[in-house]
C-alpha cells in the first residue's frame, strides 16, 4: 500500500527566503507526481505535474524534482512572498489501470512580511 | 465549463438523512474522482470512474455511500442515513485519462 509522508507538517519563514518542501513515498513504482495549493476553505490547485520519466519540472519561482528510486519529491520556491502562504500537498499516481492519486497531508507554509 | 464545478458548495443536514452531491467536470474528460477531506488532513480516495463505470471504488467507506455517473458526463455521490462523522469536504475532481487531476472547490458537508 502506497503510503505518502510530508514532514515538517507546518513551515514559517520570512518573506524572501528560498525554500524546499519534502515529499516521500514507499512505493516506487509511480506513473506520476503531482504538487497541489490549497488555500483555506478551497479546493485544491495544480502546481506542477512530474511524469516518472523526468527528473524535474519548473513553474515560475516553483521547481519540483523526482527521485523515483529513492521515493522523494522535492518542491522549491524562490524568493517566497506572503501569497505564498497555503498549505502544499504531494499526490503519487501508480502504475497501472488503478489511476487513483495518494495523499501525504501537506505542508501548511506561512511566509511572514 | 472551464473547471470542475461542485454544488452545493455547503450543505447541513441533520443525522440520519440522506444527501445528494453534484459534479461536473471539466468537458472531455474521461476520468472522474471523488475523495474526502477531514480537518488536517490529506484527500482520501473514495471512487474513480472511467466513462460511466466505476473503475474503482475500494475508499467508498461502507454501503451508506454511493456514487453514479449514468452519462459519462456529470457525477453524483449519495450518502444514505448520514451520520455525524460524515461531515468533512468532498472534493470531486477529473483529469483525461493518465493527465494531471483538477480538483473543484468541494461541497462542505456538515452533518448535525
Amino acid at each position: 500500500k502506497q503510503e505518502v509522508t510530508q514532514i515538517p507538517a507546518a513551515l514559517s519563514v520570512p518573506e524572501g527566503e528560498n525554500l524546499v518542501l519534502n515529499c516521500s513515498f514507499t512505493d516506487s513504482a509511480i506513473y506520476n507526481l503531482q504538487w497541489f495549493r490549497q488555500d483555506p476553505g478551497k479546493g485544491l490547485t495544480s502546481l506542477l505535474l512530474i511524469q516518472s520519466s523526468q527528473r524535474e519540472q519548473t513553474s515560475g519561482r516553483l521547481n519540483a524534482s523526482l527521485d523515483k528510486s529513492s521515493g522523494r519529491s522535492t518542491l522549491y520556491i524562490a524568493a517566497s512572498q506572503p501569497g505564498d502562504s497555503a498549505t502544499y500537498l504531494c499526490a503519487v499516481r501508480r502504475t497501472g489501470a488503478n489511476s487513483k492519486l495518494t495523499f501525504g497531508k501537506g505542508i501548511t507554509l506561512s511566509v511572514r512580511p | 465549463g472551464a473547471g470542475v464545478s461542485q454544488t452545493p458548495s455547503n450543505k447541513v443536514t441533520e443525522k440520519g438523512k440522506y444527501v445528494e452531491l453534484r459534479c461536473d467536470p471539466i468537458s472531455g474528460h474521461t476520468a472522474l474522482y471523488w475523495y474526502r477531506q477531514s480537518l488536517g488532513q490529506g484527500p482520501e480516495f473514495l471512487i474513480y470512474f472511467q466513462g460511466t463505470g466505476a473503475a474503482d471504488d475500494s475508499g467508498l467507506p461502507n454501503d451508506r455511500f454511493f456514487a453514479v455517473r449514468p452519462e459519462g458526463s456529470v457525477s453524483t455521490l449519495k450518502i444514505q442515513r448520514t451520520e455525524r462523522g460524515d461531515s468533512a469536504v468532498y472534493l470531486c475532481a477529473s483529469s483525461l485519462r493518465m493527465g494531471p487531476i483538477y480538483f473543484g472547490e468541494g461541497s462542505w458537508l456538515t452533518v448535525v
